[in-house]
């Protein structure tokens, strides 16, 4: 059974540093992985999808690499600001036809001005 | 396009009464999600639709739990009755399903209370 844990659960960071979360799962056979941005009572805002194939995917100051062999993407976020303070999450889709995503716990950022 | 659109926004209900959630995917996505998210469980998958068509329900929690999609642009999420452990944000999603893309857009969901 696919499990997606996100490590830290939760980080902040002071306003202009570069950082890095961590997203891990158990399965490698996956088809592709999202990274998603939640804010405070809101719905998810899709961030990069990388599929299986590719290595990494950029949009502005978000990079997103991932590593299917280990089990392991990560996404940089590059001199944050404090608009940038949500919770993020990860979550892979399997496989074959099941169009099914396993979301990751997700890790809490707070950019402080 | 308006996005996923989900009603109501907020329900708050007491227990043993029927609760009916809507979903509005965007125009032209073919596959349809609901989703339940907790402090506990994080977010879960409850059921998928694929052009209407039911593929997975194995996230549904008990029978109390139905979904239907009785056409393309339009699904209910019901519980019947429902129950305090019931209470939960739902979130519904919707994606267009072809090869080499399944990006899933999500709705604002809705803010579940049972009293």
């Amino acid at each position: 059974k696919q499990e997606v844990t996100q490590i830290p659960a939760a980080l902040s960071v002071p306003e202009g540093e570069n950082l890095v979360l961590n997203c891990s799962f158990t399965d490698s056979a996956i088809y592709n992985l999202q990274w998603f941005r939640q804010d405070p009572g809101k719905g998810l805002t899709s961030l990069l999808l990388i599929q299986s194939s590719q290595r990494e995917q950029t949009s502005g100051r978000l990079n997103a690499s991932l590593d299917k062999s280990s089990g392991r993407s990560t996404l940089y976020i590059a001199a944050s600001q404090p608009g940038d303070s949500a919770t993020y999450l990860c979550a892979v889709r399997q496989g074959g036809a099941t169009n099914k995503l396993i979301f990751g716990t997700g890790t809490l950022l707070a950019v402080q001005p | 396009d308006a996005g996923v659109i989900q009603s109501p926004r907020h329900e708050v209900t007491e227990m043993g009464q029927e609760v009916t959630l809507r979903c509005k995917p965007i125009s032209g996505h073919n596959s349809l999600f609901w989703y339940r998210q907790t402090m506990m469980r994080g977010l879960e998958l409850l059921i998928y639709f694929n052009n209407n068509v039911p593929i997975d329900d194995s996230g549904m929690p008990e029978d109390r739990f139905s979904a239907k999609m009785p056409n393309a642009s339009f699904s209910t999420l019901k519980i019947q009755p429902s129950e305090p452990r019931d209470s939960a944000v739902y979130f519904c999603a919707s994606s267009f399903h072809r090869v080499g893309s399944y990006e899933q857009y999500f709705g604002p969901g809705t803010r579940l209370t049972v009293t």
